[in-house]
């Protein structure tokens, strides 16, 4: 199985700054093919089902503001999220979706400092 | 508007059984990839099983293979899991979704408890 790591595990950041959350993946899902990164991020706030952010490593989904943002390729990845906004308060997760089982880090929580 | 609706979740014991569904609408379902995943109490997301979208290809987690069947009706535009000699750890959320070039469009999920 392929394994995702996310660091750090919590975070808090200030209004109106940064936060940056890796993603770290045991195996590439990088597919050659057809140059690929198949990886995703998620936003769960509480008693809410995953909202999708970001797939294909850095295709933000349609709605989601554009302070939202991925990078990466082969193993290693980062969602960063510009100009904190209270709303952002959540548990981030990564996902790839290249090989079965379908893993998913084990999540970040961010809060407001 | 893309909805997903999963449907079937409740209380049931040790070794009972569930039949979760889940319909689908706004997107073209017999074209998508259908997924279920699930959730449990302060865990971390974990994939469950897919089906193909003609139902040529199944694949499940270890977790679950011999005790969960996943099945698809495109006409009906509906996704099932069985779930039979379930096991307390099965109790979570369980979330449909369905993906196609990447995107995952996902349920409100449905709850199951596994408790004597």
């Amino acid at each position: 199985d392929i394994m995702l790591i996310q660091s750090p595990d919590s975070l808090a950041v200030s209004l109106g700054e940064r936060a940056t959350i890796n993603c770290k993946s045991s195996q590439s899902v990088l597919y050659s093919l057809n140059n690929q990164n198949y990886l995703a991020w998620y936003q769960q706030k509480p008693r809410q089902p995953p909202k999708l952010l970001i797939y294909w490593t850095s295709i933000r989904e349609s709605g989601v503001p554009d302070r939202f943002s991925g990078s990466g390729s082969g193993t290693d990845f980062t969602l960063t999220i510009n100009n904190l906004q209270a709303e952002d308060v959540a548990v981030y997760y990564c996902q790839q979706y290249s090989a079965t089982p379908h893993t998913f880090g084990q999540g970040t929580k961010l809060e407001i400092k | 508007e893309v909805q997903v609706v999963e449907s079937g979740g409740g209380l049931v014991q040790p070794g009972g059984s569930l039949r979760l569904s889940c319909t689908a609408s706004g997107f073209s379902f017999s074209t998508y990839w259908m997924h279920w995943l699930r959730q449990g109490p302060g865990e971390r997301l974990m994939w469950v099983s897919r089906i193909s979208y003609n139902g040529g290809i199944i694949t499940y987690a270890d977790s679950v293979k011999g005790r969960f069947t996943i099945s698809r009706d495109n006409a009906k535009k509906t996704l099932y899991l069985q779930m039979n000699s379930l096991r307390v750890d099965d109790t979570a959320v369980y979330y449909c979704a369905g993906a196609s070039n990447g995107r995952w469009h996902w349920g409100q999920g449905t709850l199951v408890t596994v408790s004597s």
